[in-house]
C-alpha cells in the first residue's frame, strides 16, 4: 500500500510570515509528484507537477522542491497572505501500470491578517 | 471553472439504496478518475478509466462500480448504501494517461446516507 504523508497536518501563521510544508512519498518506482491547492467549498487545483530529482518550481510566492532519492518534497510560501489560506495536497504517481495519483491528507494553512 | 462537471451537487438517500453519480470530463480529456473524501480522510482513489476502459483500481468497494461511456462521460454507481458511504465524491479528468499530466477536478458530489 502506497503511503503519502504530509506534515504538519495544520498550520496557523500571521500575514507576512513565510512557511513550508513537507510531503513524504515512496522513493522507489517514482514517476511524478503533484501539488494541489484546495480552497474551502472549491475543488483542488494543480500548482505544480514535478518529475526530476532536484526539480524546483515557482509560481508567484509559492515554490516547491523535489528529492526523489530520499522521497520528499517541500512546498514554500513566502510572505503568506490571507488568500493563501487553503489545504495543500501532494500526490504521488508511480511508474507501475495500474496505479494512479495517490494523495496525502494535506496540510491546512490558515493565515491571519 | 475546471471544465469538469459533476451532477448532482448534493444527494441525500437512505441506507440500502442505490445512487448514480455523473461526471463530464473536460472537452478532449480521455482519463477520468474517481475519488472519495470522507471525514478526516484524504482523497481516496477509487478507480480510473481511460478512453472507455478501466485503467487503474484503488480501494473501491464491491458495492461500487463505474463505467466510462463512448462520449467519455463517466458514472459511479453506489449500491446497498451504508451510513459510512457518506462522503464527498470527486471526479477528475486529464488529457491522457500521461503521469506528468495534472488532473482537473470537478466540484464534487456530496452524498449523505441517512
Amino acid at each position: 500500500i502506497l503511503n503519502v504523508e504530509q506534515s504538519p497536518q495544520s498550520l496557523h501563521v500571521q500575514e507576512g510570515d513565510s512557511t513550508n510544508f513537507t510531503c513524504s512519498f515512496p522513493s522507489s518506482n517514482f514517476y511524478a509528484l503533484h501539488w494541489y491547492r484546495w480552497e474551502t467549498a472549491k475543488s483542488p487545483e494543480a500548482l505544480f507537477v514535478m518529475t526530476l530529482n532536484g526539480d524546483e518550481k515557482k509560481k508567484g510566492r509559492i515554490s516547491a522542491t523535489l528529492n526523489t532519492k530520499e522521497g520528499y518534497s517541500y512546498l514554500y510560501i513566502k510572505g503568506s497572505q490571507p488568500e493563501d489560506s487553503a489545504t495543500y495536497l501532494c500526490a504521488f504517481r508511480g511508474n507501475q501500470a495500474g496505479t494512479a495519483l495517490i494523495f496525502g491528507k494535506g496540510t491546512t494553512l490558515s493565515v491571519s491578517s | 471553472d475546471s471544465g469538469v462537471t459533476q451532477t448532482p451537487k448534493h444527494l441525500i438517500t437512505a441506507t440500502g439504496q442505490r445512487v448514480t453519480l455523473r461526471c463530464s470530463p473536460r472537452s478532449g480529456d480521455l482519463s477520468v478518475y474517481w475519488y472519495q473524501q470522507s471525514l478526516d480522510q484524504g482523497l481516496q482513489f477509487l478507480i480510473q478509466y481511460y478512453n472507455g476502459e478501466e485503467r487503474a483500481k484503488g480501494n473501491i468497494l464491491e458495492r461500487f462500480s463505474a463505467q466510462q461511456f463512448p462520449d467519455l462521460h463517466s458514472e459511479l454507481n453506489l449500491s446497498s448504501l451504508e451510513l459510512g458511504d457518506s462522503a464527498l465524491y470527486f471526479c477528475a479528468s486529464s488529457p491522457r494517461d500521461e503521469r506528468v499530466t495534472e488532473a482537473f477536478f470537478g466540484q464534487g458530489t456530496r452524498l449523505t446516507v441517512v
